[in-house]
């Protein structure tokens, strides 16, 4: 089954607990890209990649950093977390970005204390 | 600063009837756009995409894009109750980045 998966789906941590939320795509789809989600602000585009060792910045890059070195896999990593990172994300792919279908995965609700 | 806006809503709209929902964009070198559909709790899930003026359709659904007037719409013909979520609107520029609105709630009266 074609499918992104994200994991974990629920996580509470604490302000500077490194974490890393992992994200992994089945489709052999080339753009893969994370966004939070924040009542009254929408989805926002944090960081996006094109392809293996390509990725560049969306709308609110700050506090995140991310990886492509493989194809299936797009890690989300928050070095030093923050209250203000409490936010849903999910993480999406596609095998273009313009025209194509854009799946995402199921979102990972994450709660910094 | 790239803008897309979209009218929060709600819109209510009774069943079986034309439901029309509104975005405009701020970049003029957009290049592709999409209409997602949210139900709460879940994630988006694309229904339409466009890059060409004009009109596509697919099924219930007509995605219409202006270009000049930097306008996306989306039309919903013979709603359904299972319509009732966000809708989100959402355009690519040329740096392949992703912008969304902020979504319309859609309420759709049995």
């Amino acid at each position: 089954e074609a499918q992104v998966t994200q994991n974990p789906r629920y996580l509470i941590t604490v302000t500077g607990k490194k974490l890393t939320v992992t994200c992994s795509q089945n489709m052999n789809h080339e753009y893969m890209s994370w966004y939070r989600q924040d009542p009254g602000l929408g989805l926002r585009q944090i960081y996006y990649s094109m392809n293996v060792e390509v990725t560049d910045k969306g709308d609110v890059p700050e506090g995140y950093k991310v990886s492509r070195k493989e194809k299936r896999n797009f890690p989300l990593i928050l070095e030093s977390p923050s209250p203000n990172q409490t936010s849903l994300y999910f993480c999406a792919s596609s095998l273009f970005p313009r025209g194509e279908t854009q799946y995402f995965g199921p979102g990972t609700r994450l709660l910094v204390l | 600063q790239k803008e897309v806006e979209q009218n929060s809503g709600p819109l209510s709209v009774p069943e079986g009837a034309i439901a029309s929902l509104n975005c405009t964009y701020s970049d003029r070198g957009s290049q592709s756009f999409f209409w997602y559909r949210q139900y709460s709790g879940k994630s988006p899930e694309l229904i339409m995409f466009i890059y060409s003026n004009g009109d596509k359709e697919d099924g219930r659904f007509t995605a219409q894009l202006n270009k000049a007037s930097q306008y996306v719409s989306l039309l919903i013909r013979d709603s359904q109750p299972s319509d009732s979520a966000t809708y989100l609107c959402a355009v690519m520029g040329r740096d392949d980045k992703i912008i969304f609105g902020k979504g319309t709630r859609l309420h759709i009266l049995p």
